[in-house]
């Protein structure tokens, strides 16, 4: 089992729709949480941090979820601008090792 | 302020050659990392340099070695290159706290024939 997963999707979305893209993490002492934006021959941009209580930045809200081990995105009201690949990444234990999600890609059609 | 750079840009060797992809910030970041990028496989840590002077293996470090030659630069060095190297790789720098984000470089294309 890969340390943190994600669903490789795509999703396409209209323009305006809500979507919602869930990864999962197997070592109960990651530290801290984060979703990333990659756009196409790009490097990953942070996107947020995600905190226990949950934290929202405009359209966007991110969730973690200790118990199940999961961190979440959702993106209310998508705009074509939104179409790039979400990476999670996982701070282990220790503080300085990374692990990343291998991406969901979003595609919002017109 | 650059944030982080990467040379080269795009390299293409042929099997067996040796190169050095360079990454400097100027962020007076305390940690810094190397990634390699391959389609369905996400980003994996090859190395990575908690502070000046440490460095450690990542998830695949076969076939690369690493200097941290200052605070400002981490090396990657492929010794001898196999066409199982033709990959995107990534570095990236952290201020060196666990809830800071890293700061990715704008990445080196590496083709391997």
């Amino acid at each position: 089992r890969k340390e943190v997963e994600q669903d490789p999707g795509p999703f396409n979305v209209p323009e305006g729709a809500t979507v919602a893209f869930n990864c999962t993490y197997s070592n109960s002492a990651s530290q801290s949480f984060f979703w990333y934006r990659q756009d196409c021959r790009k490097e990953p941009k942070l996107l947020m941090s995600v905190y226990s209580s949950g934290n929202e930045d405009g359209r966007f809200t991110a969730q973690l979820n200790r118990a199940s081990q999961y961190i979440s995105l959702l993106i209310r009201d998508s705009k074509l601008s939104d179409s790039a690949t979400y990476l999670c990444a996982v701070v282990l234990s220790g503080g300085f090792k990374t692990i990343f999600g291998a991406g969901t890609r979003l595609f919002v059609k017109a | 302020n650059a944030g982080v750079t990467q040379t080269p840009k795009f390299q293409v060797l042929k099997t067996g050659q040796s190169m050095t992809l360079q990454c400097a910030q100027d962020m007076n970041h305390n940690s810094m990392y190397w990634y390699r990028q391959d389609p369905g496989m996400g980003l994996r840590l090859i190395y990575y340099s908690a502070s000046e002077g440490t460095t450690d293996k990542g998830e695949v470090p076969n076939g690369y070695n690493v200097s941290r030659l200052n605070k400002r630069e981490f090396s990657l060095r492929l010794e001898s290159a196999a066409p199982s190297q033709t990959s995107v790789y990534f570095c990236a720098s952290l201020r060196g706290t666990v809830k800071e984000t890293q700061y990715f470089g704008p990445g080196t294309r590496l083709l391997v024939l």
